[in-house]
């Protein structure tokens, strides 16, 4: 099946610093990219949809200048946490979409990044 | 109220038992409905997708779809310890929004 890594697998950080997060689909390409975030014990919560070459689409609530996703290439997404603080510390993953138009079940999942910020 | 309950357990059952997961949503509009097995610290992984109502089986592992009733279910047979994870619904509408709605999971642990 269709593969989507993610860098780094866990990352600690400063409180004030910035950590950048990637997302490849390493065997196919991806018009879209799903960034979700999952605290402990709970459910995956969609942050944002990421469409190569425009402006990502952000969920209600989801601060747009804090967390910046680029998705510059059909292969690579990229989520910024901007001025990280304790509560930013979750466990971030994303999903490729295999084909857009296609069914649901071509949608990937990497194995997600987990951030601590101190 | 949440758009999905998901019941989150834990659920702790023998080895070799049947397991029944289930998921109750209150949005007509989702039409596809998916499992993921997500074992942890890792990405939740595709088991299951079905879209109508009715069973669909692969395996040891059945889905069942009553949209009437807006309740999904995973059925697992013969469960291994292997199974032990925490497994998550997710649903989709039919409007080009590609991105899943998912439930709380639930954990589920097959003693050997």
């Amino acid at each position: 099946g269709a593969v989507v890594s993610q860098h780094p697998s866990w990352v600690i950080c400063k409180s004030g610093t910035s950590v950048k997060i990637e997302c490849r689909s390493l065997d196919f390409q991806a018009t879209t990219m799903f960034w979700y975030r999952q605290f402990p014990k709970q459910s995956l919560m969609l942050m944002a949809t990421s469409n190569e070459g425009s402006k990502a689409t952000y969920e209600q609530g989801v601060e747009k200048d804090k967390f910046l996703i680029n998705h510059a290439s059909l292969t690579l997404s990229t989520l910024t946490v901007t001025s990280a603080h304790p509560e930013d510390s979750s466990f971030y993953i994303c999903s490729a979409d295999l084909l857009a138009g296609a069914r649901t079940d071509t949608q990937y999942f990497g194995p997600g990044t987990r951030l601590t910020v101190l | 109220q949440k758009e999905v309950e998901q019941d989150p357990g834990p659920l702790s059952v023998p080895e070799g038992a049947i397991v029944s997961l289930n998921c109750t949503y209150s949005n007509s509009a989702f039409q596809y409905f998916m499992w993921y097995r997500q074992y942890s610290r890792k990405g939740p992984e595709l088991l299951m997708y079905t879209y109508s109502s009715g069973n669909k089986e692969d395996g040891r592992f059945t889905a069942q779809v009553d949209k009437s009733s807006k309740y999904i279910s995973l059925f697992i047979r013969d469960s291994q310890p292997s199974d032990s994870a925490t497994y998550l619904c997710a649903m989709n509408m039919d409007t080009g929004r590609r991105a899943l709605t998912f439930g709380s999971g639930t954990r589920l642990q097959v003693q050997p």
